[in-house]
């Protein structure tokens, strides 16, 4: 696609439901990452994905999330047992390999936990 | 590990003026790239200009310029002629320049408002 899709744009959730959040990266983009913007914070890294190689998961806050990438392209964000420390901004970004030019950032999905 | 310091929470300016928007940053690594990303309120990060560590000259991209002082870990952003459409959250991020380092680290953020 042109651009960095992300679904759903808003997701408000009960405490304790688990959510799945996607990114659609550039096409022919092999980099895929995804951050964390929480209120009044910067974008903390959460997980990395280049082509094949097994993701970087370092940034992952707790066994609570978990991300896939399927076919090297499309990518969920699983969030299990959803906590109201959980809502933030979650931004997906793709770039070339070993891209030192930015990344292409979507425009988040922003996760409300009640 | 890197770490990036926007000292600036909040900052104002008129439109049609200038504004500078600092960032230090801490490396103990010599090849590195330093980034400013615009946030609107559409939440989409907008890559506004790159520096490369090992040049001397400051990136300009239009009305965007840096100030890059390496030895200070300074990296300045100044906007001019400042238009209503700046107004965003600006953030400061750096990339290391090994093969393996791919993870931008960003700093807190500016909020600018340019007033009318």
């Amino acid at each position: 696609g042109a651009g960095v899709s992300q679904s759903p744009s808003n997701k408000v959730t009960e405490k304790g439901k688990d959510v799945e959040l996607r990114c659609d990266p550039i096409s022919g983009h092999t980099a895929l990452y995804w951050y964390r913007q929480s209120l009044g914070q910067g974008l903390e890294f959460l997980i990395y994905f280049q082509g094949n190689s097994a993701p970087d998961k370092s940034g992952l806050p707790s066994d609570r999330f978990s991300a896939e990438r399927t076919g090297g392209s499309v990518s969920t964000l699983t969030i299990q047992r959803t906590q109201q420390e959980d809502s933030a901004v979650y931004l997906c970004a793709s770039s070339l390999e070993m891209d030192n030019y930015g990344y292409t950032f979507g425009s988040g999905t922003r996760l409300t936990v009640v | 590990a890197q770490t990036v310091t926007q000292s600036q929470p909040e900052m104002s300016v008129q439109e049609a003026e200038t504004v500078t928007l600092s960032c230090t940053y801490d490396t103990s690594e010599s090849d590195y790239y330093l980034f400013w990303y615009k946030q609107p309120p559409s939440r989409q990060m907008i890559l506004v200009i790159r520096q490369e560590a090992y040049k001397q000259q400051n990136a300009t991209e239009n009305r965007f310029s840096v100030n890059f002082q390496k030895a200070a870990k300074s990296f300045s952003l100044k906007i001019s002629d400042s238009q209503l459409g700046d107004a965003a959250m600006y953030f400061c991020a750096y990339q290391g320049g090994g093969g393996s380092n791919y993870k931008l680290t960003f700093g807190k953020g500016t909020l600018l408002t340019v007033n009318p």
